[in-house]
């Protein structure tokens, strides 16, 4: 199956400031990659599909991309709502798998 | 706006069979992917498999041989059942829904299912 790799593992970040996730994955997944966000007993919530599509009602500060084995996430000015755990999904191949997650938290 | 609810025991004794059922309200089952998704305590999230609204599924190869996903498009509810449990099933258990087999948008609160005696 295909692993996905995250890191930092924890990026620490003021609030204002821009946040920039990585995704690597062990053999190309096309642009069939997710982003999800976790906060702490709560239910993952799509963020990205399709490396770059936002999901409705997802602020524009979020923003995908890359491609083959290579991904980012980019949040352009934290929110304070925006300090969670992010992961990434790969559903090029089956069985479809995340990340470990990268957990923003706050500077 | 799509609601999921996952119901069931949180308490199993290993090598007994679990039995998780998700309620789907606020909208149709049809044309949506539904699945089961689960994430053992500090652990990340692990797909245990999905069900379209036809009845077709697909399953995760690790656990293949112990689960079953189906649907009742009837009740607006999908279900899970997964055999022979040990104590590395202990996990929150997720159903997910969404209009691509890959990516789920709408999710339930999660239900903790601890293997013990």
């Amino acid at each position: 199956e295909i692993v996905m790799t995250q890191s930092p593992a924890t990026l620490s970040v003021s609030p204002g400031e821009r946040a920039t996730l990585s995704c690597r994955a062990s053999q190309s997944v096309r642009s069939n990659l997710a982003w999800y966000q976790q906060k702490p007993g709560q239910a993952p919530r799509l963020l990205i599909y399709e490396t770059s599509t936002r999901a409705t009602g997802i602020p524009a500060r979020f923003s995908g991309s890359g491609s083959g084995t290579e991904f980012t996430l980019t949040i352009s000015s934290l929110q304070s709502e925006d300090f969670a755990v992010y992961s990434c999904q790969q559903y090029n191949n089956w069985p479809w798998t995340f990340g470990h997650g990268t957990k923003v938290e706050i500077k | 706006q799509v609601q999921l609810q996952e119901s069931g025991p949180g308490l199993v004794r290993p090598s007994e069979t679990l039995s998780l059922t998700c309620s789907v309200s606020g909208g149709s089952m049809s044309s949506y992917f539904w699945s089961w998704i689960r994430q053992p305590p500090g652990k990340g999230l692990e797909w245990i498999g999905y069900v379209y609204h036809s009845g077709s599924t697909n399953y995760n190869p690790s656990l293949k041989s112990r689960v079953t996903i189906s649907v009742d498009t009837s009740k607006n509810q999908f279900s899970l059942k997964l055999t022979s449990l040990s104590a590395a099933d202990t996990a929150v258990y997720y159903c997910a829904g969404g209009r691509s087999s890959g990516w789920y948008d709408y999710w339930g609160q999660g239900t903790l299912v601890t293997v013990s005696s």
